[in-house]
């Protein structure tokens, strides 16, 4: 069955640019997302990308998607400490009226000052 | 951004009572809600999905009689956990598809959750 995967931690300095991987295995995504979820919390869904796209910039995020090598990341330029979160990378399965979501098991950010 | 109101935020409750979660959609009418099951440090995993006004679809493994699932109305969908067990204690999310406006297609917008504890 479909797949998504992350790698489960990555820690920045305030400042820096922070870039999370995610690996899909279902070329036929229609859409792939990218959520941040706080401790707590439900998760907030910080941007999307359709599959025919290469590239999706908002504000600080930059979402890269490499269709051949199923591979999608996000950039958060200048990250805060108020970017310490678990960030999940999703797909949505192709389906009637939109597929079900596929959730990666989530990338957790560490911030430093 | 589509607003998805969950309730209660959390709740504990004794073995072998029920608990109901609702989940709302606020501004926008959603004929397909989503609950999702987190444990701690993992992945959402998908319960089932819930149809206004038909039965839920759920996943392979989820107990359809332990779970009970009802849409009664476009921006209330609610979950019931039937005599629950301290091994249902997790952290319950719903998300909401809007499927019309300009929202369309888009998205799922997810509640806060709700940790229930069963003890």
């Amino acid at each position: 069955g479909e797949d998504v995967e992350q790698s489960l931690f990555l820690s920045v300095r305030e400042g820096d640019s922070s870039v999370i991987n995610c690996t899909y295995t279902d070329s036929s995504s229609t859409y792939l997302y990218w959520y941040k979820q706080e401790p707590g919390a439900g998760l907030q869904l910080l941007t999307y990308i359709f599959s025919n796209m290469d590239m999706k910039q908002d504000q600080r995020l930059t979402v890269l998607l490499n269709k051949k090598d199923k591979h999608l990341s996000l950039r958060i330029a200048d990250t805060q400490t108020g970017d310490s979160a678990i960030y999940f990378c999703a797909e949505r399965e192709k389906g009637n009226q939109g597929g079900k979501l596929i959730f990666g098991q989530g990338t957790e950010l560490s911030v430093k000052p | 951004g589509a607003v998805v109101s969950q309730h209660p935020s959390w709740v504990i409750c004794k073995s072998g009572t029920s608990v109901k979660i609702e989940c709302r959609s606020l501004d926008f009418q959603a004929t397909t809600m989503f609950w999702y099951r987190q444990f701690p440090k993992q992945s959402l995993m998908l319960m089932a999905t819930s149809n206004e006004g038909s039965k839920a679809t759920y996943e392979q493994g989820v107990e359809k009689d332990k779970f009970l699932i009802n849409h009664a109305s476009l921006t209330l969908s609610t979950l019931t956990v039937t005599s629950a067990h301290p091994e249902d204690s997790s952290f319950y999310i719903c998300s909401a598809r809007d499927l019309g406006g300009i929202l369309m297609n888009t998205e799922a917008f997810f509640g806060q959750g709700t940790r229930l504890t069963v003890v």
